[in-house]
């Protein structure tokens, strides 16, 4: 079946150093691939998506480009900051599959000072 | 943007009681909601489909007449665990969708 894995936390940082984190992926079909952010006490919110290999997602700095050759995923910015501290979780949708995200473990965030 | 909210937040209860959770969408209707269960350290699992005014979709391994799922209106759903034992200690979260997919903050359950 579908799996989802990437690497393990926590993740520590300094203020503006480089983030990334691996996310690889296991389908039968071709997927819609995500990453999620959850902040402390918040719900889970979308970060970025990618629909179809060599797509490059982004937002807020975030980007992350679906690889189908290497099935990967990868979550990467430059410069983090200290709000960037949450858990990452990378998910992946298989096709006329609405709502099933199959879900990475999920990987903690702390940017310091 | 939408929101999804959930309550409680943290519950703690006797082995054998019961536990209702509650998940609404704030400021949009959704005729489908989802909810995941989520064990220390691993993936956010599914456990079941809602759908407003029909039965909830459960999936493979999940326990229907464990886990009641009631999706009354176009903005709640709830999910009560029946019997409630140490081994259904977990993280509840429930999704909703309209555009995209919104997820609610969860609510930690804890069987003593």
């Amino acid at each position: 079946g579908d799996s989802v894995t990437q690497m393990e936390g926590p993740v520590t940082l300094s203020e503006e150093a480089f983030l990334t984190i691996n996310c690889t992926y296991t389908a039968t079909g071709y997927p819609s691939l995500f990453w999620y952010v959850q902040y402390p006490g918040e719900g889970l919110q979308l970060l970025l998506k990618a629909t179809k290999a060599d797509d490059k997602g982004s937002n807020k700095g975030f980007e992350a480009t679906y690889r189908k050759e290497t099935t990967s995923f990868h979550l990467e910015k430059g410069s983090v900051q200290v709000s960037d501290s949450a858990v990452y979780f990378c998910a992946l949708r298989e096709t006329d599959s609405w709502g099933k995200l199959q879900f990475g473990a999920g990987t903690q965030v702390v940017v310091t000072p | 943007g939408a929101v999804v909210s959930q309550h409680p937040s943290r519950v703690i209860c006797k082995s054998g009681t019961s536990v209702k959770i509650e998940c609404r969408s704030l400021d949009f209707q959704a005729t489908t909601m989802f909810w995941y269960r989520q064990f220390p350290k691993q993936s956010l699992m599914l456990m079941a489909t809602s759908n407003e005014g029909s039965k909830a979709t459960y999936e493979q391994g999940v326990e229907k007449d464990k886990f009641l799922i009631n999706h009354a209106s176009l903005t709640l759903s709830t999910l009560t665990v029946t019997s409630a034992h140490p081994e259904d200690s977990s993280f509840y979260i429930c999704s909703a969708i309209t555009d995209t997919q919104y997820f609610g903050p969860g609510t930690r359950l804890t069987v003593l």
